[in-house]
This record gives structure tokens, sequence and C-alpha cells, in this order.
């Protein structure tokens, strides 16, 4: 069975600071997607990134960026010079097939990571 | 786009009650999923639908259930209501998948079973 691991349940941090959000998998798919999702405390969970077990590449969208390093089942999470709006639960989840090995895109989440910036 | 409406927002229900979660969506999306978040737990699949007539169990489906008669409409059924159902449910949308493109999620429906 295919699991998403979080171990920081919540991260406390001062605005400006750099906050690093872990996220370890586990699956014996050779082909698996993995994301990251933010749900503010208006509850509405937000798309923030997907990506393809075959692109290891690094991604920065802004302040944001992703590191994916498939030989420690790992896509953590960066915010550069946190702010108060970033303050949200944070999930990692990936893809799963079905036995025929078509994938329906159903999503297994990890416990997700309460992140609070103070001003 | 009024994108994912999903209502209530909010319900309480004693136990042995049944009732009606509504999830619409205006995005033309054929996949639809139900999920609960339980404190500290992440999300988990209890239903989804690949289209209109066409639905299958996630990983926590005992104790609900879901029709699919519209692309439009995906309701989930709560019958005999558990305080192991107490929750916040969500309903999410995409046109293929989430594997191909970002699941579009409702605001929750925040349930207690007392």
């Amino acid at each position: 069975a295919q699991k998403v691991t979080q171990a920081q349940t919540e991260i406390s941090v001062v605005e400006k600071e750099d906050v690093t959000l872990d996220c370890v998998y586990e699956t014996r798919d050779t082909t698996y997607y993995l994301f990251w999702y933010k749900q503010p405390p208006s509850g509405e969970l937000v798309f923030l990134i997907r990506r393809n077990s075959f692109d290891e590449q690094n991604e920065i969208s802004g302040r944001y960026s992703w590191n994916f390093q498939k030989s420690t089942s790992s896509f953590n999470f960066t915010i550069t010079a946190s702010q108060v709006v970033d303050s949200a639960v944070y999930f990692c989840a990936l893809s799963e097939r079905d036995a025929g090995g078509t994938s329906y895109g159903k999503l297994t989440f990890g416990q997700g990571t309460i992140l609070t910036v103070h001003p | 786009n009024a994108g994912v409406t999903q209502t209530p927002k909010f319900r309480i229900l004693k136990i042995g009650q049944s009732m009606t979660l509504q999830c619409t969506q205006d995005m033309n999306h054929n996949y639809m999923y139900w999920y609960r978040q339980d404190p500290g737990m992440g999300l988990k699949l209890i239903y989804y639908s690949v289209g209109a007539g066409i639905t299958d169990k996630g990983e926590v489906p005992n104790g609900y259930n879901v029709s699919r008669s519209t692309t439009e409409d995906f309701p989930l059924r709560l019958e005999l209501a558990a305080p192991s159902q107490t929750s916040v449910y969500f309903c999410a949308s995409s046109y293929s998948g989430p594997v191909n493109e970002k699941l579009f999620f409702g605001s929750g429906t925040q349930l207690s079973v007392l």
C-alpha cells in the first residue's frame, strides 16, 4: 500500500524565516505523481504543485521551491522568507493506481503539517 | 464560475439519523471525489466517480453511499450516522483525474454526530 508521511505535525516560525516541510513516501509503482496542497484557514484545499516520478529537477515558483529526491523517497517543500499569509496546513500527496494499472488519480494524503508564521 | 459547491457547511446529527451531503460542480469535470478529514489524519478517500453513472469505493466507504446521475452532482449519503463519522467532508473534482491536473476542492462540510 502507498503511504505518505509528514513527520512534522506543527511548525512555528517568525516572518521572513525560511521553512522546510518534509514529505517521505512509499510506493511500489515505478510511475507515480507527487503533489502538495495548501489548506488555509478558510478550509478549502488549494493545489500547489504536481511532480512525476521521472522528473527529479527541483522546481522554484516565487518564494516556493520543491526538492524531489527519488533516492530517499522525499519531496520536500521550502518557503523562503515566510509571510503571515503562508500560515496554513500543508499536505503532501501521492497518486495511486488501481490493480489493473490504471490510475484514476486516487490520492494518498499525508497527515499534514500545520505551519504558523508569526509577525 | 462557482467551482465546487458543498452544502451544508455545518451539521449536527443524532446517532442513527441519516443525511445527504450535497456536492455540485459547474466545470464539466468528469472525476469527482469525496474525502473525509479527521484531525491529524490527513484526507481519506470515501468514494469517487469517473463519470455519470460510474462510482467506486475508496479507502473508507463503510457507512456511506453515493450516486452520480449527472455530471454536475455527486451527493454523499450517510445512513444511520455514528460518532465515528464526525469529521470534515470535502468534495473535489477534476476533468481528467488529479494525475493529469489539479483537484478543485469545495469548502467542506463539518459534521458532528452526537
